[in-house]
């Protein structure tokens, strides 16, 4: 059983490049989240979605977009690089809506030059 | 808006000593509160969550406490091992249909031997 799995782990980018950032889980989770994580600044919400076919922002979500066309994946987009989105992107789900319990990928790490 | 917050950005405890991290959150409607820990290079795993119903939960070797009267949870950590070196986050499931969870931003726990 996999979880949740990021894909790619490591990604460097030129100011002003597109890049796609992944998310897939196996469990049949409805929710799904996109965030982001800084040194000092804890995790922060970009965009989530409540079932397939559905996204809305959350609390930084300028420069990104969203897709959840299966249910199974989420995917985070970034249309025009910029240095202010260097940082640690983390996908999570979960299973009931009631619930606190996310399950977390490993991260990935995107530098932007 | 709503806000959770760690008190202490770093805490340093001592092998075998009791450790407790401290959280305050801003909005007294807030019902449902969970504590994640994170290992370096790592995506944040579930510890133990708290409803607000009840003053205090307890796992294995950890227990948090919730007073709603000053805002306020803690997690306690007994007999603190090396492998609780981590990055502790507490987080809030806001209410209604988003299941979105807001992150303080994290009290970074080293246990010296």
């Amino acid at each position: 059983n996999a979880g949740v799995t990021q894909t790619p782990k490591f990604r460097v980018l030129k100011t002003g490049q597109s890049m796609t950032l992944l998310c897939a889980q196996d469990m049949n989770h409805e929710y799904m989240y996109w965030y982001r994580q800084d040194p000092g600044m804890g995790l922060r919400l970009i965009h989530y979605s409540v079932g397939e076919g559905t996204t809305a922002k959350g609390e930084v979500p300028d420069g990104y977009n969203v897709s959840r066309l299966k249910k199974q994946n989420f995917l985070l987009g970034l249309e025009s690089a910029a240095p202010s989105q260097t940082s640690v992107y983390f996908c999570a789900s979960k299973e009931r809506l009631d619930s606190g319990e996310l399950f977390f990928g490993e991260g990935s790490r995107l530098t932007v030059l | 808006g709503e806000s959770v917050g760690l008190h202490l950005p770093t805490l340093s405890v001592q092998e075998g000593d009791n450790s407790i991290i401290n959280c305050a959150y801003s909005n007294s409607a807030s019902d449902y509160f969970i504590w994640y820990k994170q290992e370096s290079g790592k995506g944040p795993q579930f510890i133990i969550d708290i409803r607000s119903n009840m003053d205090k939960r307890q796992g294995q070797r950890v227990t948090v406490l919730l007073n709603k009267t000053v805002k306020h949870l803690s997690l306690q950590i007994a007999a603190t091992q090396p492998g609780d070196s981590a990055v502790y986050f507490c987080a809030e499931n806001q209410r209604g249909n988003t299941g979105k969870l807001i992150f303080g931003q994290g009290t970074t726990l080293q246990v010296k031997p």
